[in-house]
């Protein structure tokens, strides 16, 4: 069975402060996804990454960077937390190909203060 | 550039009626479709995917589509509903050498009366 997961669940930071958003998948995908969710806007990508060490820029990629240290991990980073930030984060997994099923994780609730 | 309207926001239908939600795409080539579905507090699951062949695909739970390219549209389709399919459905593109890039509908929230 695919398993993506994602630390925190929720999540409260402060504005101007550094937000770690971490997932891990079992499935073996070179691919990763971040996206976030907002109401009226469905999921929008935010970076993604075709294998450890790699790391690209999105549909919206500023304010937000990205680290892929292993073929299990890939991390999402806020330097500079803002208001406008506070969204719903999914992180998903495949295999890289236009065909491809994503696997998606159970989602991060952040908010900024 | 690709994009994806899902033209209904909310959608409500009685338990057992039949369902249909839209999805309309914008693409110049032959694109890759793709209904997820989402649960609440959950993350996106796949109901079905098309990208060759039978332009009728079938999907979990009953669901399927259909890809009509003339009219760019890739509309999800159930017979009979049941109190378990409310949830945001979502319609996503993607194409070839793209990394598997998905571009998203903005979704539908299906609420069933019973």
């Amino acid at each position: 069975e695919a398993a993506v997961t994602q630390s925190p669940r929720n999540k409260v930071a402060v504005t101007g402060g550094k937000v770690t958003l971490s997932c891990n998948q079992t499935n073996n995908h070179n691919n990763m996804y971040w996206y976030r969710q907002d109401t009226g806007h469905g999921l929008r990508l935010i970076h993604y990454s075709y294998g450890a060490g790699s790391t690209e820029k999105g549909d919206i990629p500023d304010g937000y960077k990205a680290s892929r240290p292993s073929q299990e991990n890939f991390s999402l980073i806020l330097e500079l937390a803002t208001p406008s930030q506070t969204s719903v984060y999914f992180c998903a997994s495949g295999d890289g190909t236009g065909k491809d099923t994503q696997y998606f994780g159970p989602g991060t609730r952040l908010l900024v203060l | 550039a690709q994009s994806v309207t899902q033209p209904d926001a909310r959608v409500t239908v009685s338990e057992g009626a039949s369902l249909q939600l839209r999805c309309k795409y914008s693409y110049s080539g032959t694109p890759y479709l793709f209904w997820y579905v989402q649960y609440p507090r959950q993350g996106l699951q796949l109901l079905l995917k098309y990208y060759s062949g039978d332009p009728v695909v079938q999907g979990v739970n009953g669901f399927e589509a259909e890809f009509i390219k003339s009219n760019s549209s890739f509309h999800l389709r159930k017979a009979s509903v049941h109190w378990s399919d409310s949830a945001v459905y979502f319609c996503a593109v993607s194409e070839d050498y793209n990394q598997g890039k998905l571009i998203f509908g903005q979704g539908t929230k299906l609420s069933i009366k019973p």
